[in-house]
């Protein structure tokens, strides 16, 4: 079974910091993305990465999935009170492209 | 607007008393699939719809049903609720089941089901 682990599990600091938070497994993912769910609310999709050391930008977030496909990072630069979230990652598992993995998330609290 | 829309939000509701939870989408999306989500657990997939009248069972499909007669529409049903069946619920669709950036998931906004 593929499996998905993201750290930190919950992490606080002020704003204006800079932070990254992991998405880490010891299997290949066909695909990754990362969802940001934020309280009373489903999770959103933020970016899907595909290819093996593909990096995107979404305003002051930056994704890198891993040259192998088996781990991906956020960046967020200049933290901001509405990044405030849960981050979610989730891979499309590479034996049935029927399934998706998630992960458990990093709960992020950004403090004015 | 594209939307996931879940009913009820919040379902307050006793042991063994059938409930079922809503779901509609308005996107054409042929994949459809429900989740719970439980502290320290994640998100776990509890059945999920490639298209009409094809349902398969995900993660922790145990003690619960759905129907596909329509694409638009993917109810849960709780035949016998249980008190650890209390979860936040997610339906989610996408255009397609096949994984890849073609095809991300949407979210509805959660149903809070509490068993007692």
């Amino acid at each position: 079974t593929q499996l998905l682990e993201q750290s930190p599990q919950f992490l606080s600091i002020q704003e204006g910091e800079n932070l990254t938070v992991y998405c880490n497994s010891s299997s290949v993912f066909s695909s990754l993305q990362w969802y940001r769910q934020e309280p009373g609310e489903g999770p959103v999709l933020l970016v899907t990465v595909v290819t093996g050391g593909e990096v995107k930008k979404l305003k002051r977030l930056t994704f890198q999935f891993g040259d192998a496909r088996k781990d991906s990072s956020l960046h967020i630069t200049a933290a901001q009170p509405g990044d405030t979230g849960l981050y979610l990652c989730a891979g499309g598992d590479i034996h049935r492209d029927d399934k998706i993995i998630f992960g458990k998330g990093t709960r992020l609290h950004i403090l004015p | 607007e594209a939307q996931v829309t879940q009913n009820p939000r919040y379902l307050i509701t006793v042991t063994g008393k059938k409930l079922t939870v809503t779901c509609s989408q308005n996107m054409n999306h042929e994949y459809m699939s429900w989740y719970r989500q439980d502290p320290g657990l994640g998100l776990r997939q509890i059945y999920y719809s490639m298209n009409v009248e094809v349902t398969d069972k995900g993660d922790v499909p145990e003690g619960y049903k759905v129907s596909r007669k329509e694409k638009r529409n993917f109810p849960l049903i709780l035949e016998s609720p249980s008190p650890n069946q209390t979860s936040l619920y997610f339906c989610a669709s996408s255009l397609q089941g096949r994984t890849g950036g073609n095809s991300p998931l949407h979210f509805g906004n959660g149903t809070r089901l509490t068993v007692t």
